[in-house]
């Protein structure tokens, strides 16, 4: 079964730092994708960020990037220029079906 | 285009009842998952419905089920409910089953809490 493990419980920031959110999983697949996605107060959750295993090149959205490292299975998110509204729940999810980490509290100081 | 929406969004039972939940996906999206937030477990997969039928399931009681219909519309059911069901559960849908690359997109969820 797949794991995912997030050891940062909380996290905090200064407003227009740069912070990264670690994430480790195991899979014994050899092809899948990883998610970043974002849960704010209002509960919703939005995918912050995409990852294909087979894709070497680190995916980029913005502000948000990664930093996957498949043979040490590990997936982390870094969140440049950090803002206000970056303050939320964020898990790292891996695919199909999405299998969950405990997730990370960041808070962005102003 | 409309989100996907949960209804209802808060709800109180009483132990021993039982719940139903429902989701309306976005239009066109076939697949419908189905999810459990606790903060002591964190966000768990219940499972997983394509053009009704289920294509996947998680590590949940048989009191946990669900269905979905032939437009997309999908329901799930809590059966003799306990204190620990009390959860925020979360529904996501996609265009396909099956895709890794293909996004969940979710709804704000129905609160439910069991006294």
């Amino acid at each position: 079964a797949q794991t995912v493990t997030q050891s940062q419980p909380e996290m905090s920031v200064q407003e227009a730092e740069t912070v990264t959110l670690s994430c480790t999983y195991d899979t014994s697949e050899s092809d899948y994708y990883l998610f970043w996605y974002k849960q704010p107060p209002s509960r919703q959750m939005i995918l912050v960020i995409r990852q294909e295993a087979y894709k070497q090149q680190n995916a980029t959205e913005n502000r948000f990037s990664v930093n996957f490292q498949k043979a040490a299975k590990s997936f982390s998110l870094k969140i440049s220029d950090s803002q206000l509204g970056d303050a939320a729940m964020y898990f790292c999810a891996w695919h199909t079906p999405l299998v969950f980490g405990k997730g990370t509290r960041l808070s962005v100081i102003a | 285009k409309a989100g996907v929406t949960q209804t209802p969004r808060y709800l109180i039972k009483t132990r021993g009842q039982q719940v139903t939940l429902s989701c309306s996906p976005i239009s066109g999206h076939r697949s419908v998952s189905w999810y459990q937030q606790t903060p002591g477990q964190g966000l768990q997969f219940l499972f997983e419905y394509f053009s009704e039928t289920q294509r996947n399931k998680g590590n949940f009681p048989g009191r946990f089920s669900g269905r979905q219909f032939s437009n997309s519309r999908s329901e799930m059911n809590v059966s003799t409910l306990e204190l620990g069901d009390s959860a925020l559960y979360l529904c996501a849908s996609s265009p396909t089953t099956g895709s890794m690359n293909t996004e969940a997109f979710f709804g704000q969820g129905t609160r439910l809490t069991v006294v």
